[in-house]
């Protein structure tokens, strides 16, 4: 499979916890976003990497979420002391951005949190 | 905030072809309309996208209109693996993606 992967699928955490979260793009796309969907919402947008710069952080990024792509390549997204409003799906997409300026956004599976 | 609207349900009889409608009547001209859907659980699977003139691939059709200020996503034959919220999205052609509600199509048997 050359999609994009995210782990874990599923994480269950006490309040006051951190998290770690983990998206490998489709190879070769030099584009990476994170987004955030809470039940019955569409997906919101949290920040996004070219190579392993972070060019835009959402104002939902509060001090406690921190994200990284150190390589380029894989990204990283945690949580520090994780609060019941963190509880959502965290979604990871890739795209490969030419110097044409058009793109295309493909989506992993997600990772479900759910903050006790 | 979203730049479309669109309706929040509809159905749709297994077979039969599906018209998706979404008004986006703002849109500027090097805004294109981007069509995502999503299955329960699933992350969001692009489906087509388009600026002027119509498209089409192997999972649907885009059909704008030539104001730009509406389309609809046709399936040509749903299926009950159809089933899912889709999302009408415009778009500059690069950036973050703004989601909407989307349309929560069933397909029925």
């Amino acid at each position: 499979d050359t999609g994009v992967s995210q782990d874990p699928r599923h994480k269950i955490t006490k309040r006051g916890q951190n998290v770690t979260f983990r998206c490998d793009p489709i190879s070769e796309h030099n584009r990476l976003y994170w987004y955030r969907q809470t039940l019955g919402q569409g997906p919101e947008f949290l920040t996004y990497f070219q190579n392993e710069a972070q060019l835009e952080k959402s104002r939902l990024l509060s001090d406690r979420f921190s994200a990284e792509r150190p390589k380029g390549s894989f990204s990283t997204l945690e949580i520090q002391r994780t609060e019941q409003g963190d509880s959502a799906m965290y979604l990871c997409a890739s795209s490969f951005y030419p110097a044409s300026g058009k793109e295309t956004q493909y989506f992993g599976p997600g990772t479900r949190l759910l903050v006790l | 905030d979203a730049k479309t609207t669109q309706p929040p349900s509809m159905d749709c009889a297994e077979g039969r072809a599906a018209n998706l409608p979404c008004n986006h009547s703002t849109i500027s001209g090097n805004e294109y309309v981007y069509w995502y859907r999503q299955i329960h659980s699933q992350g969001p699977q692009y489906i087509i996208h388009g600026l002027k003139n119509n498209e089409t691939n192997e999972m649907a059709s885009l059909i704008i209109t030539e104001d730009r200020k509406s389309s609809t996503l046709i399936l040509p034959h749903a299926t009950l693996r159809d089933t899912a919220v889709y999302y009408c999205i415009v778009f500059d052609s690069w950036g973050k993606l703004q989601f909407g509600a989307g349309t929560q199509v069933v397909v029925t048997p």
